[in-house]
């Protein structure tokens, strides 16, 4: 079976350019999570979609960052413009569905590194 | 808003040592709590989900165990390896949403 894909691996960009990460999911995972993760931190909850529903989208940074899950299935997970900040690794998860909205056990890709220059 | 602490934040120890990590949270209401694996470079790998009703959880040389009503977690590594070496970190959910801790970083030496 096929893990969480992401893409791209590697990106480097200059200060005020647009960046876009995309993510397929485990089949049948109805539950797709994207994480940032800065150096030496856990991961933290940028935006988390149940189908094409984005449940829980507070932690987003909606003045420049935007995403979407048009079909309930892939992901896209767009900045711009980015910041020096913004230099990090995106990682995106997919969870079975479970009673209640609930998470199940979260299968992680193998993330996308961002280096804002 | 749930606080996660995992102490200690780094451990070296020999090949074949047993050892504990910990993890505690503030918000006791959890669903379930969820320990992961992460190589340098690399994304989550889970090792254990424990729900809110059970004590513990075990896979292999892995043993987590929860104590919802004081706040805390602990997993227990039997018998380390070399390829035990990673970052470790528990992700307690609560209505829905999973928090990180800061890991643990675990490094087994020959």
């Amino acid at each position: 079976e096929a893990g969480v894909v992401q893409s791209p691996r590697y990106k480097i960009i200059e200060k005020k350019q647009p960046v876009a990460f995309w993510c397929n999911p485990i089949s049948g995972h109805n539950t797709l999570y994207w994480y940032r993760q800065n150096l030496g931190q856990g991961p933290e909850l940028l935006i988390r979609y149940e189908n094409e529903e984005a449940v829980d989208d507070s932690q987003l940074p909606k003045d420049r960052f935007s995403a979407e899950r048009l079909k309930g299935v892939d992901s896209t997970l767009k900045i711009q413009p980015a910041e020096l900040g913004d230099s990090a690794v995106y990682l995106c998860a997919s969870s079975p569905p479970l009673p209640r909205g609930h998470p199940g056990e979260l299968f992680f890709g193998e993330g996308s590194r961002l280096t804002v220059l | 808003k749930q606080e996660v602490t995992q102490i200690p934040a780094a451990l070296s120890v020999p090949e074949g040592e047993n050892l504990v990590l910990n993890c505690s949270f503030t918000d006791s209401a959890i669903y379930n709590l969820q320990w992961f694996r992460q190589d340098p470079g690399k994304g989550l790998t889970s090792l254990l989900l424990i729900q809110s009703s059970q004590r513990e959880q075990t896979s292999g040389r892995l043993n987590a165990s929860l104590d919802k009503s004081s706040g805390r977690s602990t997993l227990y590594i039997a018998a380390s390896q070399p390829g035990d070496s990673a970052t470790y970190l528990c992700a307690p959910s609560v209505l829905g949403k999973l928090t990180f801790g800061t890991g643990t970083r675990l490094q087994v030496t020959l």
